[in-house]
């Protein structure tokens, strides 16, 4: 099976604007979450979809948004960027109706540099 | 909230020497324990979990300990070589589908030849 693929793998925007990343899962994986990760904070939740909804939610702003598609593939979209969300976004798919009960397969990633 | 706290942030052994690292969770209704490792470049990926029903799982030089009434757990490395080197995370998670699962900060281990 393919793995998770992500894209693009680096974007360059400027303060203000928005903007939109993508995730395919395994195939079969109905669950995709995505994590925000910085040298200081680790891992950072932000959220999980299963069959098109929204399952969980962590703390980030409105700005962080997300939706997923009838064939799993997720995007998540972050608006009026600022400073602070120059990162590294992960996301990950699982094969458990329990969301994290079963291990999550990572992509590559997403960096992200705002400038 | 939920919250796992991993220590140490930094861990240096020499090789062939163990390691621990741990964590301690918030959420009691956590049973599933997994550890991600992160080498440098790389994408997180799960080298070994545990779920509350067991007290310890062991995978060749890998070994996870949990202790559900403190609500810590442990990841041992024996034996270390230089390809453990990375960043190493803890996470836990609930068992129902409402829940999610949440990381520790991780731990750079580093392995001195």
């Amino acid at each position: 099976k393919a793995g998770v693929t992500q894209t693009p793998r680096y974007l360059i925007k400027t303060r203000g604007q928005q903007v939109t990343l993508s995730c395919s899962p395994i195939s079969g994986h109905r669950s995709v979450s995505w994590y925000q990760q910085t040298p200081g904070q680790g891992l950072q939740f932000l959220f999980e979809y299963f069959s098109e909804t929204q399952r969980n939610k962590g703390n980030f702003p409105g700005r962080f948004s997300g939706r997923q598609f009838s064939n799993s593939r997720s995007e998540m979209n972050v608006s009026t960027l600022e400073l602070g969300d120059s990162a590294l976004y992960l996301c990950a798919s699982s094969s458990s109706l329990a969301g994290g009960l079963n291990e999550q397969f990572f992509g590559p990633g997403t960096r992200l540099t705002v400038l | 909230g939920e919250n796992v706290e991993q220590h140490p942030s930094t861990l240096s052994v020499q090789e062939g020497d163990s390691a621990v690292i741990k964590c301690t969770y918030s959420d009691s209704a956590s049973n599933y324990f997994p550890w991600y490792k992160q080498e440098l470049g790389k994408r997180p990926q799960l080298i070994i979990d545990i779920r509350s029903n067991v007290g310890e799982k062991k995978d060749q030089r890998i070994a996870v300990t949990l202790n559900k009434t403190a609500k810590h757990f442990s990841l041992h490395i024996t034996e270390t070589q230089p390809e453990d080197s990375a960043v190493y995370f803890c996470a836990a998670a609930g068992y129902s589908s409402a829940s999610k699962i949440i990381f520790g900060s991780g731990t750079r281990l580093s392995i001195r030849p």
